[in-house]
């Protein structure tokens, strides 16, 4: 049953705390994604990896780490530094942006992360 | 930064009415996609019109796209319960831009029973 998997479904986050989402895909996928969605709004890109070992900020890294060390995984972490953390996060791949120029995102469904 | 900007924010329709959404984006684009999300999950792909194409059909989806005008239509004909959800486009840049999605801020759909 090929797809992507998030986990976990809920995630809450103590002051000072560093926490990681985790995100794992068996489509052989080689592009990865990171979206946050807050109440409301639309996707906002974090990080992003075309390719294994390689990753770039979008347009809200700070506060966030991630690593691409395998080609399944793409793991993100939310660190004390990011203040505003409360979110849905949205982990989303695709075929790889030098395999097709028309390429559509599978997302998994989704972790919410909270502060106590 | 938000590329995208639907319209309207809200919807509210009955069963059997057309539904439509629009969209707007700022730079040029490689392709313009739209996107489903029921509440509380992930993103479900659509729809993919590129940007020589003009009109693109999908059972009862229809997407328009006006490079000149920077905008997309998203039709939803004879809309349903179950069509109820927030729908998204997103839009990719030509190289040497950035080849991941932005999103625009969405438009919820409320289809009355």
């Amino acid at each position: 049953d090929g797809g992507i998997t998030q986990s976990p479904k809920y995630l809450f986050r103590k002051e000072g705390q560093n926490v990681t989402l985790s995100c794992e895909q068996n489509l052989n996928h080689d592009a990865m994604y990171w979206y946050r969605q807050d109440p409301g709004q639309g996707l906002r890109l974090i990080y992003y990896s075309q390719i294994v070992n390689d990753f770039q900020k979008g347009d809200i890294a700070e506060g966030y780490s991630v690593s691409r060390e395998k080609k399944e995984s793409f793991p993100l972490t939310v660190t004390s530094a990011q203040k505003n953390p409360t979110a849905f996060y949205l982990c989303a791949s695709s075929t790889g942006v030098h395999k097709a120029t028309n390429e559509k995102l599978f997302f998994g469904s989704g972790t919410q992360l909270s502060v106590l | 930064s938000q590329q995208g900007e639907e319209d309207p924010q809200a919807l509210s329709i009955q069963e059997g009415e057309n539904a439509t959404m629009n969209c707007s984006y700022k730079t040029s684009i490689n392709n313009l996609q739209w996107y489903r999300q029921n509440s509380g999950r992930g993103l479900v792909h659509l729809i993919l019109i590129r940007s020589n194409e003009r009109e693109k059909h999908s059972g009862r989806l229809r997407v328009t796209l006006d490079t000149s005008k920077k905008s997309s239509s998203l039709l939803i004909t004879a809309s349903r319960a179950a069509d109820t959800a927030s729908y998204f486009c997103a839009t990719v840049r030509p190289p040497p831009g950035r080849r991941a999605l932005t999103f625009g801020s969405g438009t919820r759909l409320q289809v009355q029973p």
